[in-house]
């Protein structure tokens, strides 16, 4: 089972401000994501990564960006935030190909931010 | 585009009652099905399921796939006040390595 960390867990800026949201997992998994998601609704695909130095965009557009450095780290990057940006942000991460349960995706605690 | 439809929406049922929480889905190139439980914050994995007709059990829960019919059926027997949650499905496919998430259902059980 990964471990999988979020913080903050809670972010209430101001419009403009430049923040990230950090995501790292200790279990070695090659694949990581980013899901958006409001109160009450579906999660969405925003971001993900097959490895060190692969990033693609998901299935929902999003003005944000992120990065794969390292293996453990995932970090997600807004330049200007803005008050459409409220949402919760749950970062996963599952295991490498060959191993069981490859489609299990284990989640971070996610990230509430607020946008003023 | 894949798609998962879950059912009902929302259900309120009293403690120790039996609930039966339902999945379908249309997705090409079908690989795998899969039941998370989300309380206050991030999902829980439950379940994954891909092969058809064979029933996935942990305790009290119970999940089974129809490849045929394209659903699958969450069970929860003895329901408890801690099963209270939204319960989410989603699906993947061969063709990438996402998940495509329903709605899910939000489960109350009255004490």
């Amino acid at each position: 089972e990964a471990d999988i960390y979020q913080t903050p867990r809670y972010l209430v800026i101001g419009t403009g401000k430049k923040i990230t949201l950090e995501c790292s997992q200790t279990m070695g998994h090659d694949k990581m994501y980013w899901y958006q998601q409001d109160p009450g609704m579906e999660l969405h695909l925003i971001h993900y990564s097959y490895g060190v130095n692969s990033t693609e965009k998901g299935d929902l557009s999003s003005e944000s960006t992120v990065s794969r450095i390292r293996t453990e780290h995932f970090p997600l990057t807004l330049e200007s935030a803005r008050p459409s940006h409220t949402s919760q942000y749950l970062c996963a991460s599952s295991a490498t190909p060959l191993a069981e349960l490859t489609d299990t995706q284990y989640f971070g605690p996610g990230t509430r931010l607020t946008v003023l | 585009e894949d798609k998962v439809v879950q059912s009902p929406l929302s259900l309120v049922v009293h403690e120790g009652d039996t609930v039966t929480l339902n999945c379908s889905y249309e997705v090409t190139n079908f690989r795998s099905l899969l039941w998370y439980k989300q309380e206050k914050k991030a999902p829980t994995f439950l379940f994954m399921l891909t092969s058809s007709g064979i029933e996935k059990k942990s305790g009290r829960l119970s999940s089974i796939l129809d490849k045929k019919e394209l659903f699958s059926i969450l069970n929860i027997t003895a329901t408890q006040t801690g099963d209270s949650a939204v319960y989410l499905c989603a699906v993947s496919n061969f063709g990438n390595e996402k998940l495509t998430f329903g709605t899910g259902t939000r489960l109350t059980i009255i004490p």
